[in-house]
C-alpha cells in the first residue's frame, strides 16, 4: 500500500499557542485528503476534506477559522490548530488519496496534548 | 446523527476462538464498507472491506458477511489470536476512498 506520513507524531504546547500538522504522501500524488479527530476511546470524526489547490470543506460543528487546512501541494496537507486549548487534545489523523474512485490511505496519527 | 451503529463495545474470546462485531448503517447510498484495525497511538489500518454487490468476503482469517437488504455487515476473526487483541472500528463511504463514516469500535481482546 501506498505510504502516508505525519509529522509530528506526538506534540505538546501551551494554551492559546498554534500548532500545524503536516500529513505528507511520500509515494504518490495525493488529490484529495482528510483530516479526523480520535478523541480517547472514541472513534474517528471527519473534521474536514482538502483538495489540493481548493479551500478545504469543513464538516458541521467543526470551526474552520480554529482549524486551518492547507493543500497547497498534490504531497502535502496541513492542519494549523490555532489559540489551542486543553479541549482540542486529541488524536489527529489524516488520509490522503490519489483521485476519485482510489482507497485512501492513513498516516499513524498525531498525538496533540494543550497544557 | 450516528450512521454507522457497531456492536459490542467490547468483546473477550479464547485464543483460537472466533470474534464476531457486527455494524448497522442508515445511508443507503454508502456502497463501501471497510474495516479497520487499531493499535493504541496508532493510525487505523485496513483489515479487508466489501461492496455491497457480494454477500461475503473472506482474506486469511477475517471475513465480512454483509446483509444488503438488513443493512448490516459484520467481521468474524477466526482461529482468534492474542496479536488480534486491538480496537476495530466499521466504516462506510459513498464511493471507494471518499470520505468516512465511523462506527464507534469494538475493543477486542483475545485471551491466551
Amino acid at each position: 500500500g501506498a505510504v502516508v506520513s505525519q509529522h509530528p507524531s506526538w506534540v505538546i504546547c501551551k494554551s492559546g499557542t498554534s500548532v500545524k500538522i503536516e500529513c505528507r504522501s511520500l509515494d504518490f500524488q495525493a488529490t484529495t485528503m482528510f483530516w479526523y479527530r480520535q478523541f480517547p476511546k472514541q472513534s474517528l470524526m471527519l473534521m474536514a476534506t482538502s483538495n489540493e489547490g481548493s479551500k478545504a470543506t469543513y464538516e458541521q460543528g467543526v470551526e474552520k477559522d480554529k482549524f486551518l487546512i492547507n493543500h497547497a501541494s498534490l504531497t502535502l496537507s496541513t492542519l494549523t490548530v490555532t489559540s489551542a486549548h486543553p479541549e482540542d487534545s486529541s488524536f489527529y489523523i489524516c488520509s490522503a488519496r490519489r483521485y476519485v474512485g482510489t482507497e485512501a490511505f492513513f498516516g499513524q496519527g498525531t498525538r496533540l496534548t494543550v497544557v | 446523527q450516528q450512521q454507522v451503529k457497531q456492536s459490542p463495545q467490547s468483546l473477550i474470546v479464547q485464543k483460537g476462538g472466533i470474534s464476531i462485531i457486527n455494524c448497522a448503517y442508515e445511508n443507503t447510498a454508502f456502497d463501501y464498507f471497510p474495516w479497520y484495525q487499531q493499535f493504541p497511538g496508532k493510525g487505523p489500518a485496513l483489515l479487508i472491506a466489501i461492496r455491497p454487490d457480494v454477500s461475503e468476503k473472506k482474506e486469511g482469517r477475517f471475513t465480512i458477511s454483509f446483509n444488503k437488504s438488513a443493512k448490516q455487515f459484520s467481521l468474524h476473526i477466526m482461529d482468534s489470536q492474542p496479536g488480534d487483541s486491538a480496537t476495530y472500528f466499521c466504516a462506510a463511504s459513498v464511493e471507494y476512498g471518499n470520505k468516512l463514516v465511523f462506527g464507534a469500535g469494538t475493543i477486542l481482546r483475545v485471551k491466551s
